[in-house]
């Protein structure tokens, strides 16, 4: 089995500081993750995933999010938000458990960028 | 070159009618995804194929819900009798194979509309 959990539905932010946007997943096998940013009216995009290699992930934009395995958690970052930042973000569990390969998506978290 | 395509944009249709929603894939892509997204929750998993056959349709909600990708390409979701409860946006992704890591490319989505 696999879960997602987004600790936050809505994160509030100044343009020009940090954005964290947590993230914590449960699955019984070795996880990929991913984060997903939804703009209005636009489609899914990928910002980044964590697929076994590097802890660390970058992604576009500038994001970044660690995989800490003892911690359950796959956090995504940012050193300086920006107004076009401001969207829906989405962490994305799958583990391609029993042979199938259905994501698991978390209910989205929406970052809000004031000038 | 051309991302996923989703026909129409929106739909809007009475309570009892049959629609039908197309996804055009990446071409190459050997997978597709069909995901239902309400309002304020994650997409969530519908029915995947990998090729011309349904790998996994787990998450049809119920017999009124059917999908086929007939060439291994364009898939068309059909919905029969609509319900009110049906009123979402239907969201497609392909992904190059089937595989735990895999990047899935999403369309604009589909939002349908029962009244």
């Amino acid at each position: 089995a696999q879960s997602v959990t987004q600790l936050d539905s809505h994160v509030s932010v100044s343009e020009g500081t940090p954005v964290l946007l947590r993230c914590n997943y449960s699955s019984s096998y070795s996880p990929s993750l991913f984060w997903y940013v939804q703009h209005p009216n636009k489609g899914l995009q990928l910002l980044l995933k964590y697929t076994s290699a590097a802890t660390l992930v970058k992604g576009i934009n500038g994001f970044e999010a660690e995989f800490k395995k003892s911690e359950t958690s796959f956090h995504l970052t940012k050193p300086s938000a920006h107004m076009s930042d401001a969207a829906e973000y989405f962490c994305v569990v799958s583990t391609g458990t029993g042979g199938s390969y259905i994501p698991t998506f978390g209910r989205g978290t929406s970052l809000i960028v004031h000038p | 070159g051309a991302g996923v395509s989703q026909t129409p944009s929106n739909k809007v249709t009475e309570k009892g009618k049959y629609v039908e929603l197309r996804c055009d894939p990446i071409s190459g892509h050997t997978a597709l995804y069909w995901y239902r997204q309400s309002l304020g929750q994650g997409p969530e998993f519908l029915i995947y194929f990998q090729g011309t056959g349904a790998a996994d349709d787990s998450g049809l909600p119920n017999d009124r819900f059917f999908a086929v990708r007939p060439e291994g390409s364009v898939s068309t979701l059909k919905i029969q009798r609509t319900e009110r409860g049906d009123s979402a946006v239907y969201l497609c992704a392909s992904s190059l194979q089937t595989s735990v890591g895999d990047t899935q490319y999403f369309g604009p989505g589909t939002r349908l509309t029962v009244l």
